[in-house]
């Protein structure tokens, strides 16, 4: 089981940027994916889920209208499309599977990408 | 939202003993918790789920018990590797949240 984030980078406030979560080892349709951030030096905080069928999504208040999390289960990917970002957005983004249908604990995480919002 | 409070914030402790995390959750959450635990620069390791179940390759010196709002993970005999910052996390309700965590350091 592998999950490997891409698109992170230094970008300007109120300037948009897509994660990509790319998996291998398992059947992505199957699982519903999370991501979980965690800025520099501070905690971990849960940002978005998307069902295993992408009927359903979640979204922590804050990012709630400027985040779109989304999959595409032939390209074993999921991704996070970030509008109107600011300051406080800045972390490590991590792409997180839940292991049960109903219970959303996360068995594997990928390394993380670099989310640097900053003018 | 339900708020989670670790404590304590920071341990020090010695390869041997025995310690023991608490996490405290701001509402009823029965038993859904988890618990993980984080290396400097590494993504966060499912301990524990379901408060109390350790997830396979964990060593059985963890242990997780609890229910309600009151929580604990016991590390019994530490070792070396076990030197990280640890987290728990309820998954009762949205948004999902963590606790502030506890980094645990050698004496």
């Amino acid at each position: 089981v592998q999950l490997v984030e891409s698109g992170g980078g230094m970008v300007q406030p109120g300037r948009s940027l897509r994660l990509s979560c790319a998996v291998s080892g398992f059947t992505l349709s199957g699982y519903a994916i999370h991501w979980v951030r965690q800025a520099p030096g501070k905690g971990l905080e849960w940002v978005a889920e998307i069902s295993f069928d992408a009927t359903k999504t979640y979204y922590l208040d804050s990012v709630e209208g400027r985040f779109t999390i989304s999959r595409d289960d032939s390209n074993r990917t999921v991704n996070l499309q970030m509008n109107s970002l600011r300051a406080e957005d800045t972390a490590v983004y991590y792409c997180a599977r839940q292991l049960g249908s109903f219970t959303a604990y996360f068995d594997h995480w990928g390394q993380g990408t670099l989310v640097t919002v900053s003018s | 939202a339900i708020r989670m409070t670790q404590s304590p914030s920071s341990l020090s402790a010695s390869t041997g003993d025995r310690v023991t995390i608490s996490c405290r959750a701001s509402q009823e959450i029965s038993t859904y918790l988890a618990w993980y635990q984080q290396k400097p620069g590494k993504a966060p390791k499912l301990l524990i789920s379901a408060t109390s179940t350790l997830q396979s390759g964990v060593p059985s010196r963890f242990s997780g018990s609890g229910s309600g709002t009151d929580f604990t993970l016991t590390i019994n005999s530490l070792q070396s590797e076990d030197f990280a910052t640890y987290y728990c996390q309820q998954y009762y309700g949205y948004p999902y949240t963590f606790g502030q965590g506890t980094k645990l350091e050698i004496k």
